[in-house]
């Protein structure tokens, strides 16, 4: 069965600077998609950033980028100049089969921003 | 644009009840995912229809069923509630592997 690992429940990162949040995977596929989410205190999931595994090049959103190490199974979520806007759980989470099925989600990591 | 819709926001039943709680998908998307959330944890899977039928299905007892018409709206029922029902459920919507879009949640207590 896939797992999703994510080992840090809680950060902190000073306005404007860089935070890098961590996940492991496992998975059996070859074909599979990774994602991370946001959820912010008002509970909305909001799609962060998209992998998809069979690319070589880590995906980038603005100010999101990933460092994606397919061998290693690690999926980190950098977040530079943070925003006090950053501040919210993220959920890690890989996307099994070939049709486009559940996603399999870590536990989260809670992000807090400081002035 | 509207992005995914869910109903009610908040619902209150007892043990025994039924419930059920609705979707609709983002524009332009033909699948639906429910998951159930509990307080302080990741989502969990329950199922996904895709062209009105169920195409996976998660770890949940058969209390849980859903539908999804053919305008691509979902309806997730749960039967004979039990205090640990009690969590968010969300929705997501989603077309091919563009990656899944979430609703607000509807915040369900059983009391």
């Amino acid at each position: 069965a896939q797992t999703v690992t994510q080992s840090q429940p809680e950060m902190s990162v000073q306005e404007a600077e860089t935070v890098t949040l961590s996940c492991t995977y496992d998975t059996s596929e070859n074909n599979y998609y990774l994602f991370w989410y946001k959820q912010p205190p008002s509970r909305q999931m909001i799609l962060v950033i998209r992998q998809e595994a069979y690319k070589q090049q880590n995906a980038t959103e603005n100010r999101f980028s990933v460092n994606f190490q397919k061998a290693a199974k690690s999926f980190s979520l950098k977040i530079s100049d943070s925003q006090l806007g950053d501040t919210a759980m993220y959920f890690c989470a890989s996307e099994d089969g070939n049709q486009g099925g559940k996603l399999i989600f870590g536990q989260g990591t809670e992000l807090s921003v400081k002035p | 644009d509207a992005g995914v819709t869910q109903s009610p926001t908040h619902l209150i039943k007892t043990r025994g009840q039924q419930v059920t709680l609705r979707c609709s998908p983002k524009s332009g998307h033909d699948t639906v995912s429910w998951y159930q959330q509990a307080l302080g944890q990741g989502p969990q899977f329950i199922f996904q229809y895709y062209e009105e039928e169920e195409r996976q299905r998660g770890n949940f007892p058969d209390r849980f069923s859903g539908h999804q018409f053919p305008n691509y709206s979902s309806e997730l029922n749960v039967n004979a509630l039990l205090l640990g029902d009690s969590a968010l459920y969300l929705c997501a919507s989603s077309f091919e592997r563009y990656g899944q879009f979430f609703g607000p949640g509807t915040r369900l207590t059983v009391l």
